[in-house]
């Protein structure tokens, strides 16, 4: 049973330029996060899908947005790309989300941009 | 405020020894999950434990357990018999209230090395 597997795991990038980033959740899952963590500090909460749809976002700018696909997968889009974007960004899967959920993370995407 | 708060940034433990991380957390709401993860250098979250708010004992797994003390709001790690392996970020996060798409929040990690 494979987990949650994301695409690609390094990326350098121009600022300015665009960017998109997929997951594919753990099998069964219906629930998808994106969390960006800078070097030295703990993940931020992007947003969430689930049923195709932005659940929950955090404090992050419309230049970060999001789909969630039929099959559950999922991408991550920033544009206009900052020095300050560059990150490990982070997706978590689970079925539903309540405070009880428990989240399965893939080994993340590592967003350099120059 | 913080929502979670891990005061060490930083801690040696020597191999086979147990070590204890701090986690304290900020919330209303009476509905709440304590997970914590561990990040190896690879980058990838590993689930270690999970504490529900209304859990009466203590949460264990294998040589992880959960020092939970709902009144002080703590949710403390205790790793035993440590292992080389054992060396990573740790890190303390939070899902709060019974509403659907809660999020995790998480505290700023503590950095564990394991000495042989």
């Amino acid at each position: 049973d494979a987990g949650v597997t994301q695409s690609p795991t390094h990326l350098i990038k121009t600022r300015g330029q665009q960017v998109t980033l997929r997951c594919s959740p753990k099998s069964g899952h219906d629930t998808v996060s994106w969390y960006q963590q800078a070097l030295g500090q703990g993940p931020q909460f992007i947003f969430q899908y689930y049923e195709e749809e932005e659940r929950q976002r955090g404090n992050f700018p419309d230049r970060f947005s999001g789909h969630q696909f039929p099959n559950y997968s999922s991408e991550l889009n920033v544009n206009a790309l900052l020095l300050g974007d560059s990150a490990l960004y982070l997706c978590a899967s689970s079925f539903g989300s309540t405070f009880n959920t428990e989240a399965f993370f893939g080994q993340g995407t590592r967003l350099t941009v120059v | 405020a913080q929502k979670i708060t891990q005061t060490q940034p930083g801690m040696f433990v020597q191999e086979k020894e147990a070590v204890t991380l701090d986690c304290t957390y900020d919330t209303s709401d009476q509905s709440y999950g304590l997970f914590w993860y561990k990040q190896p250098s690879s980058g990838e979250m590993i689930f270690l434990i999970y504490q529900g708010s209304y859990d009466e004992q203590n949460a264990t797994e294998g040589r992880y357990s959960l020092n939970f003390q709902k009144a002080r709001k703590s949710a403390n790690l205790v790793i035993s018999a440590s292992q080389l392996g054992d060396s990573a970020m740790y890190f303390c996060a939070m899902r709060e209230g019974q509403a659907a798409g809660n999020k995790l929040t998480f505290g700023g990690g503590t950095r564990v090395l394991v000495k042989p």
